[in-house]
């Protein structure tokens, strides 16, 4: 059974703040790591799609990284803002190309 | 210019009740998707079409029958509803599909929110 998990379930931060969150996944069969934004009541938007170990991808304040040997990524954002409260969402495709997304990451940034 | 979209947005249906949900993507991309968002919120795969043909097909009840008339539409047929089939439907598209070696970035459509009673 794929498993992947994301932590931490939720996280409250203040308005300037830089946060993390990470995204576990199987360390075989990997092909390929997928990052994304998801408002309320909006669709999950693509931030990042990782394809390498040791990737680093950036899109202005937000950041993250892969370590595909040991089945880890790392999502980070620098001086968060409001409108960056948000799920976070990670999904691993395996080389057979199943995908299984984790569950998310709710982030909250109070002003 | 809506670059995924779904139709409709909400429905409302009796179980046993034979319906449908449209997707449309005007983005020129190969593939598409349609995803699941079950009660604890989790996304989950249903299908993936690439022109036309499919290309994933989960362990989803055969009452779910996706049709790809061209490939800039994805429709999903599902008949006999029942209440656990309640959820939220996404349909998503991509450039390529996965093994794309990274071009397969999706994007989603707003989603259906079905309600089976």
């Amino acid at each position: 059974i794929l498993n992947v998990e994301q932590s931490p379930q939720s996280l409250h931060v203040q308005e300037g703040d830089s946060t993390n969150f990470t995204c576990s996944f199987p360390s075989s069969n990997f092909y390929a790591l997928h990052w994304y934004r998801w408002e309320t009541a909006k669709s999950p938007e693509a931030l990042f799609v990782m394809t390498l170990n040791g990737d680093e991808k950036k899109k202005g304040r937000i950041s993250a990284t892969l370590n595909t040997k040991e089945g880890y990524s790392y999502l980070y954002i620098k001086g968060s803002q409001p409108e960056d409260s948000a799920t976070y969402l990670c999904a691993f495709l395996d080389s057979s190309y199943k995908l299984i997304f984790g569950s998310g990451t709710r982030l909250l940034v109070r002003p | 210019d809506t670059a995924v979209s779904q139709t409709p947005k909400y429905l409302v249906t009796q179980m046993g009740n034979d319906k449908s949900i449209k997707c449309e993507q005007n983005l020129g991309h190969d593939t598409m998707y349609w995803y699941k968002q079950d009660s604890k919120k989790f996304l989950k795969i249903m299908f993936s079409y690439n022109n036309k043909e499919l290309i994933i097909n989960e362990t989803v009840p055969n009452r779910f029958s996706p049709k790809s008339p061209d490939k800039a539409h994805l429709n999903l047929h599902i008949n006999s509803l029942e209440l656990g089939d309640s959820a939220v439907y996404f349909c998503a598209s991509s450039f390529t599909g996965f093994g794309g070696g990274g071009q397969e970035t999706q994007y989603f459509g707003p989603g259906t929110r079905l309600l089976v009673l």
